[in-house]
């Protein structure tokens, strides 16, 4: 199975801030496609998860720009800008090249 | 709008079975793989597999063969999960989670069911 790794396990941030968390894949994510199918998830205290971002890049519908995904192959970063009291919860990256789909560990991002 | 609506929780004792339902609305239930997820408490996320709407064919995570069972109630757009010889282990929130079909990614979730499994 791809092991998928989250870092850091937990951030606390002030509104207004910016915050980076990485996810490694223990294998190329990139299919024989050529397309990336790691996507990013929110889970919200009590709620289920959210998409956030899919194929590394790509805003799910009605999520804010201040979310952003970047990387390749088996590196990857979301970066919230501009961090609102809305965003706490825990982040979760999932890849879905390979079988089966494995998620990362979390991260849960706390306001300060 | 897209709706996928979960049956409530369950409190069974060990060797029991469940069966919970996720009725989907807003949208053609055959047009849109079904996956589920279990998340224990306090714990992350993982996948157990999914159902083919159109096909009714499941297929399965390893860890989820066996005593776990992805059918539909394709005229009612439910898909259910059934879990059988329940074991303190299986303790968990179970989420439905429509599949986005050729972009590959999950797009709409249930709000799960909570599973208990207490003698």
């Amino acid at each position: 199975d791809v092991v998928m790794t989250q870092t850091p396990p937990s951030l606390s941030v002030a509104i207004g801030q910016s915050v980076s968390i990485s996810c490694k894949s223990s294998q190329s994510l990139v299919y024989s496609d050529g397309k990336t199918y790691l996507h990013w998830l929110l889970q919200s205290p009590g709620q289920s998860p959210k998409l956030l971002i899919y194929q590394v890049s790509n805003l799910g519908s009605g999520v804010p720009d201040r979310f952003s995904g970047t990387g390749s192959q088996k590196d990857f970063t979301l970066k919230i800008s501009r961090v609102e009291a809305e965003d706490l919860g825990v982040y979760y990256c999932v890849q879905a090249t390979h079988f089966p789909l494995t998620f990362g560990s979390g991260t849960k991002l706390e306001i300060k | 709008q897209i709706q996928l609506v979960q049956s409530g929780p369950e409190l069974k004792k060990p060797g029991e079975s469940v069966k919970i339902s996720c009725k989907a609305s807003g949208y053609t239930f055959t047009d849109y793989a079904m996956h589920w997820v279990k998340q224990a408490p306090g714990k992350g996320l993982k996948w157990m597999g999914w159902i083919n709407t159109y096909t009714g064919k499941p297929t399965y995570a390893d860890d989820f063969k066996g005593r776990f069972v992805f059918s539909l109630e394709a005229s009612a757009s439910t898909a259910n999960l059934q879990i059988s010889n329940l074991k303190n282990e299986d303790t968990a929130t179970y989420f439905c989670a429509r599949w986005a079909g050729k972009d590959w990614y999950f797009d709409f979730w249930g709000p799960g069911t909570m599973v208990t499994v207490s003698s």
